[in-house]
């Protein structure tokens, strides 16, 4: 079954250090792959997606993915973490077949001072 | 104001009652889905739809009714409410570009079923 696996439930970080959530993922092809964050009480805002091509995708708030085919992972990455980045991260899947997102269960990110 | 909005951003109700949750985008977006948020389980997708008149099961359908007579519209309906159905709701739609269009989420509806 196509599913994805976010194997941290819980991160902790102090601000200004550097930041890797971890997303696993398992299709029988490669699938689209996005990032979603959701700061409490709101809904869910695209970081950045991955279709083809260049391995390392830029998003916004200076997040960054890497797809690794060989590990089957699309690990996201922070090099400076901020206060503000205190939120729940959602990596997803989409076959290239289908339209709806398949999610992983979520990494819930605390930044200490 | 353009975008994906919900209502009732909160709902509480009680069991047996139905209840239905409004989505309502602007973009004239294809594709309308609904999802349902629940601690330990991410989220996860309730229906969605393709277009007017056109919708299909998610992985979690079971107590749900949806319906689309209008684009922009994408009633959530609980015809008879359940404990279980406790849940915050996401609407989210994305245009028919293919599967890589990004899906734009609305600001949720917590729902209490007591």
């Amino acid at each position: 079954a196509q599913s994805v696996t976010q194997p941290d439930i819980h991160i902790t970080v102090s601000e200004g250090a550097s930041l890797e959530l971890r997303c696993n993922y398992s299709y029988g092809a490669t699938p689209y792959l996005f990032w979603y964050v959701q700061s409490p009480g709101q809904g869910l805002q695209l970081l950045l997606k991955y279709f083809s091509g260049d391995t390392l995708v830029q998003g916004i708030k200076g997040f960054e993915a890497e797809f690794k085919r060989s590990q089957s992972s699309f690990n996201l990455r922070k090099p400076s973490v901020h206060w503000s980045d205190a939120a729940e991260y959602f990596c997803a899947a989409l076959s290239g077949t289908g339209y709806a997102l398949n999610f992983g269960k979520g990494t819930s990110l605390l930044v200490t001072p | 104001d353009a975008g994906i909005t919900q209502s009732p951003r909160y709902k509480i109700t009680e069991t047996g009652r139905q209840v239905t949750l409004m989505c309502h985008q602007t973009w004239s977006h294809s594709y309308m889905f609904w999802y349902r948020q629940d601690l330990g389980h991410g989220l996860r997708l309730i229906y969605y739809s393709a277009a007017a008149d056109i919708t299909d099961k998610g992985e979690v359908p079971d107590g749900y009714v949806v319906s689309r007579s209008k684009t922009e519209n994408f009633p959530l309906t609980l015809e008879s409410a359940t404990r279980s159905q406790t849940s915050v709701y996401f609407c989210a739609s994305s245009g028919a570009g293919g599967p890589g269009d990004t899906q734009y989420f609305g600001p949720g509806t917590r729902l209490t079923v007591l």
